[in-house]
C-alpha cells in the first residue's frame, strides 16, 4: 500500500518558538493532503486540508496564523506550529490522497511537547 | 456535517472470543465510504476494513468483519478468535468527498 512518512516522529521546544512538521508521500503523488491532531485519549480532529499548489482549507476553530500548513509539491506538506505554547502540545498527524479520494493514507505521526 | 458515534468507550474480551465494536453514523448522503481503524499504542493508525456503501455485501478481512445496515447507518466491527495482538484503540471514520470524520473511539482490551 502507499506510504506516508512524517519528521520528526518527536519534538521538543520551548514556549515561544516555532516548530515545523514534514510529511511526505513515498510512492505516490498525494493531490491532498490532511492534519489531525490528537490529544490523548481522545479521537482524531482535523485541523486542515490542503491541495498542491493551494491555500489550505482550515476547519472552524483552528487560527490559521498559528498552524501554518504549506502544500508546495505532490509529496511534501509542511505544518509549522508558530511561536508555540504548551497548550499545543499534542500528537499531529497527517493523511493523504491521491487520485482516488476514496482512502486516506496515514503518517507515523508527531508527538510535540511545548515546554 | 456527518457525525460518528462509537458509544463503547471501553470494551474487554477474552482471548480467542468473539467480540463486536459498535458504530452508528449520520448523513443524508447515499454514496460514502466507512471505515474501522486501529490505533496501537505507537499511534500508527492502520487500516482494518473497508466499506463502500453503494456495496450490500459485508466487507471481510481475515478475523475482522463488519455488519453494515445502511438503513439503520450502523457499522459494527465484528473480531473473531481474539489475539492479544488486537489490543488497541479502534476508531470508525466515515469519508465522503475527501472529508474523513472519526468517532471517539473504542479501547479494546484482550485478556489471556
Amino acid at each position: 500500500g502507499a506510504v506516508v512518512s512524517q519528521h520528526p516522529s518527536w519534538v521538543i521546544c520551548k514556549s515561544g518558538t516555532s516548530v515545523k512538521i514534514e510529511c511526505r508521500s513515498l510512492d505516490f503523488q498525494a493531490t491532498t493532503m490532511f492534519w489531525y491532531r490528537q490529544f490523548p485519549k481522545q479521537s482524531l480532529m482535523l485541523m486542515a486540508t490542503s491541495n498542491e499548489g493551494s491555500k489550505a482549507t482550515y476547519e472552524q476553530g483552528v487560527e490559521k496564523d498559528k498552524f501554518l500548513i504549506n502544500h508546495a509539491s505532490l509529496t511534501l506538506s509542511t505544518l509549522t506550529v508558530t511561536s508555540a505554547h504548551p497548550e499545543d502540545s499534542s500528537f499531529y498527524i497527517c493523511s493523504a490522497s491521491g487520485q482516488r479520494t476514496d482512502t486516506q493514507y496515514f503518517g507515523p505521526g508527531t508527538r510535540l511537547t511545548v515546554l | 456535517a456527518q457525525t460518528v458515534t462509537q458509544s463503547q468507550p471501553e470494551m474487554s474480551v477474552q482471548e480467542a472470543e468473539t467480540v463486536t465494536l459498535s458504530c452508528t453514523y449520520d448523513t443524508s448522503e447515499s454514496d460514502y465510504y466507512l471505515f474501522w481503524y486501529k490505533q496501537p499504542p505507537s499511534r500508527q493508525m492502520i487500516l482494518v476494513i473497508r466499506q463502500e456503501a453503494y456495496k450490500q455485501q459485508n466487507a471481510t478481512e481475515n478475523r475482522f468483519s463488519v455488519n453494515f445496515q445502511k438503513a439503520a447507518k450502523s457499522f459494527s466491527l465484528k473480531i473473531s478468535d481474539s489475539q492479544l495482538g488486537d489490543a488497541a484503540m479502534y476508531f470508525c471514520a466515515f469519508l465522503r468527498d475527501n472529508d474523513m470524520r472519526f468517532g471517539a473511539g473504542t479501547r479494546l482490551t484482550v485478556k489471556p
